[in-house]
């Protein structure tokens, strides 16, 4: 079952802060987040695993929220390069199925 | 090294055509996936490789025909496809370690055109 994700679209100035939601109705083992440019392949930002937990790189974080199913990616002080769509995907507890469902994306755009 | 690699980058094919879509990785990953993507919509999973097995087919229609030859390496034979076809398609992979993050890294894709 799809992931969703929310906002559906953001406009920021460079140095706002946005949060994008990710929520899903089953339980879930893990929670991928991803930014793809306009013609090009999705690009790994962060993985969140079951255990609820929070992660983050430079100016990108993410948590996850176990009992809620949630997972919100927070991009703070904002670039131009962060434009984008960002998708989550999800994978379920049946960890025997290797796949990822990916939520239907949040499109970014920072202005100057 | 998290590259993925596809080949060709664009395709144009007639209906009647039979094509391969190529994708290799040596990260030494042992899952392999073919995602589909049309425009502003997210990638959709295709088929799933377990050790060169296939695992999860998404109810695919049989004019795509997926093959794993070897540990590095991932074919999408076309054959017989409709306009509606067209879209990206998405070759990724990932590590297989039970109970470990199964990252999936993308390929940058090759862009089908079906006339």
């Amino acid at each position: 079952q799809q992931p969703v994700q929310s906002p559906q679209a953001v406009i920021l100035r460079e140095g706002e802060d946005a949060v994008i939601n990710c929520s899903s109705s089953k339980a879930l083992y893990s929670v991928h987040w991803y930014r793809q440019k306009h013609g090009e392949a999705p690009v790994f930002l962060m993985i969140l695993l079951k255990g609820g937990e929070q992660k983050g790189h430079d100016k990108i974080s993410a948590s996850f929220n176990e009992k809620k199913q949630q997972s919100s990616l927070y991009l703070t002080a904002s670039q131009l390069s962060y434009s984008g769509t960002y998708f989550c995907g999800t994978r379920g507890e049946d960890t025997g199925r290797r796949a990822l469902t990916f939520g239907s994306g949040t499109r970014l755009q920072v202005q100057p | 090294d998290t590259e993925v690699t596809q080949t060709p980058k664009h395709l144009v094919m007639g209906m009647t055509n039979k094509k391969s879509l190529k994708c290799e990785q040596h990260m030494g990953h042992r899952a392999m996936y073919w995602y589909k993507q049309k425009a502003k919509k997210p990638p959709e999973l295709m088929f799933v490789y377990s050790y060169e097995k296939l695992s999860i087919n998404e109810s695919v229609p049989s004019r795509f025909s997926p093959e794993c030859p070897n540990s590095s390496l991932l074919n999408l034979h076309l054959h017989a496809l409709q306009p509606e076809d067209s879209a990206l398609y998405l070759c990724a992979s990932s590590q297989t370690r039970a109970g470990g993050p199964d990252t999936q890294y993308f390929g940058p894709g090759t862009r089908l055109t079906v006339l």
